[in-house]
């Protein structure tokens, strides 16, 4: 079964909204989550690296005060699109690790979202 | 900075054939792991196997292995007796940083016939 959950699985909003999307691990604590940004046809970008209790370390290019991450707990990131407009439209997928070195990345479902 | 390169866009296979992706990368450790990800039209990913650099054995998921030379930095997927279940975007993996934290190549989209 899953083992990485997300929520919404998509999403539409109007442009100037902002949307937040949930990612859990749910039954291990994340100490650390990732969050990737698809666009069609293309592969996933890191976006950012969600880490409990700290601040969210975020790839050369992302707006930090765009994308919102706040992982408040150790099975809970969420990631908000403030003021979102068309062109955030995407695919957004959140991913975590059990603990260990080198445990294999398990990804959510992935949110789909339209800004229209 | 790292990075994964995925040479072939798309594939085609026949059912029951067998057919390699390639993926080739660059980076400066010596230890390391490389993963290939699956992505169907639900969007999940999935992932498909892993090797881990200091074995020298390929890595093997019944259906699934994978040709991995260290010296010239490449990393290809077999997938013999494909099915129809096999069609989906294709992604290697490489780590930087953490062990979690991927890179990933561009994709090869498989197409399965029969």
């Amino acid at each position: 079964g899953a083992v990485v959950s997300q929520h919404p699985s998509w999403v539409i909003c109007k442009s100037g909204t902002s949307v937040k999307i949930e990612c859990r691990s749910l039954d291990f604590q994340a100490t650390t989550m990732f969050w990737y940004r698809q666009f069609p046809k293309q592969s996933l970008m890191l976006m950012a690296t969600s880490n409990e209790g700290s601040k969210a370390t975020y790839e050369q290019g992302v707006e930090k005060d765009k994308f919102l991450i706040n992982h408040a707990s150790l099975t809970l990131s969420t990631l908000t699109v403030t003021s979102a407009h068309p062109e955030d439209s995407s695919f957004y997928i959140c991913s975590a690790s059990r603990p260990g070195w080198n445990s294999p990345l398990h990804f959510g479902n992935g949110t789909r979202l339209t800004v229209t | 900075a790292q990075t994964v390169t995925q040479s072939q866009p798309e594939m085609s296979v026949q059912e029951a054939e067998t057919v390699t992706l390639s993926c080739t990368y660059d980076t400066s450790e010596s230890d390391y792991y490389l993963f290939w990800y699956k992505q169907p039209p639900s969007r999940q990913m999935i992932l498909v196997i892993r090797q881990e650099a200091y074995k020298q054995q390929n890595a093997t998921e019944n259906r699934f292995s994978v040709n991995f030379q260290k010296a010239a930095k490449s990393f290809s997927l077999k997938i013999s007796d494909s099915q129809l279940g096999d069609a989906a975007m294709y992604f290697c993996a490489y780590p930087t940083g953490t062990a979690s934290k991927l890179t990933f190549g561009t994709g090869t989209r498989l197409q399965v016939t029969l």
